[in-house]
């Protein structure tokens, strides 16, 4: 399987605390996505960071890529309830015209008050 | 942004019968959607890749005469859930890729097989 892992699987923090997220994939990329999907919902991307980027930033989101060692964490600063929910991240592959995205295990978020 | 929609949202049925999913994207084209099941607590697998006027590819272990794909515009594809059985109970979700090399994801479509 080319699914990546995630860790934690899951994770519990108070409102105002960071979260941090690691993702760990198996094959080269062309970039790799954040995504975060509510319960029973479907997804919404959060950010995605090329192979030659390191680090990228977007509000309270920070993503890192080391792609020497294959994996990629997301840090979510000053948490808040509405952050509950499940978060993916997503290698993408060139396909020829698409790229197909394989999804990690994802880490289940919840902050509470 | 780039919106995709799915119908239904949900379904039920009895097993043995055919259900089909639609997804479309409604402010653009998309020569390529993808197919993806998600079982409960657990992540996307990639089904299939929806090509507009071609047949679908199926990944490893997906069968094809199972899942029906057929993408005959560039706005709509769709997904028929053939001889259903509780097994295929899942939430399906659809994503249609965009020119910013960006897949936009629908709202999914859960479906349960009584």
């Amino acid at each position: 399987s080319q699914q990546g892992e995630e860790d934690p699987q899951a994770l519990s923090i108070q409102e105002g605390e960071n979260a941090t997220m690691n993702c760990s994939y198996k094959t080269s990329i062309n970039n790799l996505q954040w995504y975060r999907q509510n319960s029973g919902r479907g997804l919404v991307h959060l950010i995605l960071i090329r192979s030659n980027e390191r680090e990228k930033h977007s509000g309270r989101l920070r993503v890192t890529l080391d792609t020497s060692k294959k994996s990629s964490s997301l840090l979510i600063t000053a948490s808040r309830a509405a952050d509950t929910a499940s978060y993916f991240c997503a290698t993408a592959r060139n396909t020829g015209t698409a790229s197909k995205l394989t999804f990690g295990t994802g880490t289940r978020l919840q902050v509470t008050l | 942004g780039a919106v995709v929609s799915q119908h239904p949202s949900w379904v039920i049925c009895k097993s043995g019968t055919s259900v089909k999913i639609e997804c479309r994207s409604l402010d653009f084209q998309a020569t390529t959607m993808f197919w993806y099941r998600q079982f409960p607590k657990q992540s996307l697998m990639l089904m299939a890749t929806s090509n507009e006027g071609s047949k679908a590819t199926y990944e490893q272990g997906v069968e094809k005469d199972k899942f029906l794909i057929n993408h005959a515009s560039l706005t709509l594809s769709t997904l028929t859930v053939t001889s259903a059985h509780p097994e295929d109970s899942s939430f399906y979700i659809c994503s249609a890729y965009g020119l910013s090399n960006e897949q936009y994801f629908g709202p999914g479509t859960r479906l349960t097989v009584t």
